[in-house]
């Protein structure tokens, strides 16, 4: 089957630096997304990884390994609106051989004082 | 200038009803999507639409029928509704299929089935 983990809940404290980790197993692979969900909202891209490396945008960024199926979103110097829901998402093939994106189940991040 | 809308924002009704979801993009995207967010947050697809034709049917019910008039537009019917339709339900949308299109998504609408 095709899957990705991430951890569930992660609780940091402002102005500390948090890395929300990544692993998928999925047919086929076109690259791994980051997308930003705060409650009673909708998802919000964040970043996308096609090779691998980091890629870094202001305060977030987001790393891949394809050789270790593994990414990772880093979030530094944290603020109380970074408090969200982070999804990580993999292009791959369905039974269908379509392309889809297959999503994580989203890991909730509390940022306190 | 709301880049994907969605009405209504909130729906509550009984169980056994017929209900539909409207969705629009204004982005000149080529694909559409339909995504199921359950209390515990899993977001799951259930179709995707590319060039106003069918492309994911995620093992979904086939009380759920979407139509896809034209490449703007993708909206969902719901008949006999049950009580686990419950949920959040996002229209989404991307200039294609490749990974790097980035998904833009709706506000939401919340179902509440009783």
């Amino acid at each position: 089957g095709q899957s990705l983990e991430q951890p569930s809940e992660v609780t940091a404290v402002e102005g500390a630096i948090v890395q929300i980790n990544c692993t998928y197993q999925t047919s086929g692979f076109y690259g791994l997304s980051w997308y930003q969900q705060h409650d009673g909202g909708a998802p919000t891209f964040l970043s996308y990884n096609g090779l691998d490396g980091l890629e870094e945008t202001g305060r977030f960024s987001s790393f891949l390994s394809r050789s270790d199926s593994y990414g990772y979103l880093l979030l530094q110097e944290l603020q109380m609106k970074d408090s969200a829901s982070y999804f990580c998402a993999v292009r791959a093939y369905n039974a269908g051989n379509n392309r889809k994106l297959i999503w994580g189940l989203g890991t909730s991040l509390a940022v306190n004082p | 200038d709301t880049a994907v809308s969605q009405t209504p924002k909130y729906l509550v009704t009984q169980m056994g009803n017929d209900k539909s979801i409207k969705c629009e993009q204004n982005l000149g995207h080529d694909t559409m999507y339909w995504y199921k967010q359950d209390s515990k947050k899993f977001l799951k697809i259930m179709f995707s639409y590319n060039n106003k034709e069918l492309i994911i049917n995620e093992t979904v019910p086939n009380r759920f029928s979407p139509k896809s008039p034209d490449k703007a537009h993708l909206n969902l019917h719901i008949n006999s509704l049950e009580l686990g339709d419950s949920a959040v339900y996002f229209c989404a949308s991307s200039r294609g299929l490749d990974m790097q299109d980035t998904q833009y998504f709706g506000p939401g609408t919340r179902l509440t089935v009783l």
